[in-house]
């Protein structure tokens, strides 16, 4: 079983639908970190958490360390989000981060 | 400073060569990793730096890996005697803690082929 588990893998959604996509950790973290990878591979850092919730423009992302969950959630979703997120979790002895597998979404005109 | 750079940002190799990778991290961040990619996964840890000193390593990284950042400001990743199964997106990253903030930033990563 892999450390960080992300759900969905793929997600396709019309303009301006809510999204939300999961990720849970089975290690202990200090931190945990939501990423953006367009075709190409470039890796944009959208949100550290360690504990309750960031926004940022359209992104939401939450964490709960008790259950070892986090949420990233886009509100009216737009094309141009079209991407891979993926979560990553830092963990509590050094800086390296482990990440999950990336969730591919694609929004639709 | 323009962030992380990574040269060169596509590498075409036949199977037994040897190449390196170049990373120039943010100027103030202390520690450097790198990270290798394939299709389809996310990123897996190789090793990483706190100034010059390289501190953790992978399982990942055989002896045909060999990372160093001499002088504690850009590093390289070698790899001997490329197989087809090296063949990914090799990712760099650097990283401060400066006051109360935390920084993480990612190259555009160096996508090796080997054929």
């Amino acid at each position: 079983k892999n450390e960080v588990e992300q759900s969905p893998q793929n997600l396709t959604a019309q303009e301006g639908e809510f999204i939300t996509i999961n990720c849970s950790y089975s290690v202990g973290i200090s931190a945990l970190h939501w990423l953006q990878q367009h075709p190409g591979g470039g890796i944009v850092s959208l949100f550290m958490l360690s504990s309750g919730k960031k926004k940022h423009g359209r992104l939401i992302a939450t964490i709960n360390i008790q259950e070892k969950h986090s949420s990233l959630h886009i509100t009216a979703s737009h094309p141009r989000d079209s991407a891979v997120y993926i979560c990553a979790v830092r963990s509590i002895s050094g800086s390296r981060l482990t990440f999950g597998e990336g969730t591919q979404l694609t929004v639709n005109p | 400073d323009t962030g992380v750079s990574q040269n060169p940002r596509h590498k075409i190799t036949k199977r037994g060569q040897n190449v390196t990778f170049r990373c120039d991290p943010i100027s103030e961040h202390n520690r450097l990793y790198w990270y290798r990619q394939t299709l389809g996964q996310g990123p897996e840890f190789l090793t990483y730096f706190q100034n010059e000193a390289q501190l953790e390593k992978s399982r990942l990284l055989s002896d045909r890996f060999s990372a160093e950042r001499p002088k504690g400001s850009f590093s390289t990743l070698e790899i001997q005697r490329t197989e087809q199964g090296d063949s990914a997106m090799y990712l760099c990253a650097s990283s401060s803690i400066k006051g109360r903030g935390f920084s993480y930033t990612f190259g555009s990563g160096t996508r090796l082929t080997v054929v």
